[in-house]
């Protein structure tokens, strides 16, 4: 089992829908980020979360650190969200490990007009 | 610099010779992160550095690769006997602070192809 699931793998949208991203992982973190990958290939961090909630325009990011669960929210979604959404989690569990990261697979968008 | 920058942005070489690429982190960040990323696929942790020490290099696929970062600022990823399974997309990212508290800048990458 991948110590990072994310859910979907793809997925595809009418433009305007609601949009919810799934990341759950296994072990003790410090961190988790949620990343956004172009075609292009360029990465970037949308969020990092330690605890609760964070929002930036149309993006919504949650985390439950009991549940070992986060999701990514995009409202009203536009053909421009379309990328890979990828959830990484900094390790936070001690010894020669912590702060590593550890990716999720991605989830593939495609939202289309 | 502003952002993190690395080079090559791109390296063919042949099978067998030994390739180096560089990640420029931005300045006074702590951490540096070194993963690859296979076409379609998504990212593979490699290594970490908090300033100068690689705090873990499990992720380092065999030990043709290695890394280092002697001034604990720029840092240098090597791979001897390259083989055609090596060829990815190497990226690194920085943050400011050690721990899970900094948030993460990536650079470019660097596109290696193995023939």
């Amino acid at each position: 089992k991948n110590e990072v699931e994310q859910s979907p793998q793809n997925l595809t949208a009418q433009e305007g829908e609601f949009i919810t991203i799934n990341c759950s992982y296994s072990v003790g973190i410090s961190a988790l980020h949620w990343l956004q990958q172009h075609p292009g290939g360029g990465i970037v961090s949308l969020f990092m979360l330690s605890s609760g909630k964070k929002k930036h325009g149309r993006l919504i990011a949650t985390i439950n650190i009991q549940e070992k669960h986060s999701s990514l929210h995009i409202t009203a979604s536009h053909p421009r969200d379309s990328a890979v959404y990828i959830c990484a989690v900094r390790y936070g569990g001690g010894g020669g490990s912590q702060g590593n990261l550890i990716f999720g697979k991605g989830t593939k968008l495609s939202v289309k007009p | 610099g502003a952002g993190v920058s690395q080079s090559p942005r791109y390296k063919v070489t042949k099978r067998g010779q030994d390739v180096a690429l560089r990640c420029d982190p931005i300045s006074g960040h702590v951490s540096l992160y070194w993963y690859r990323q296979a076409l379609g696929q998504g990212p593979e942790f490699l290594t970490y550095f908090n300033y100068e020490a690689q705090q873990d290099k499990s992720g380092l696929p065999n030990d043709r690769f290695s890394a280092e970062r002697p001034e604990g600022s720029i840092s240098t990823l090597t791979i001897q006997r390259t083989e055609q399974r090596d060829s990815a997309m190497y990226r690194c990212a920085s943050s400011l602070w050690t721990g899970g508290t900094g948030e993460l800048f990536f650079g470019e990458g660097s596109r290696l192809t193995v023939l």
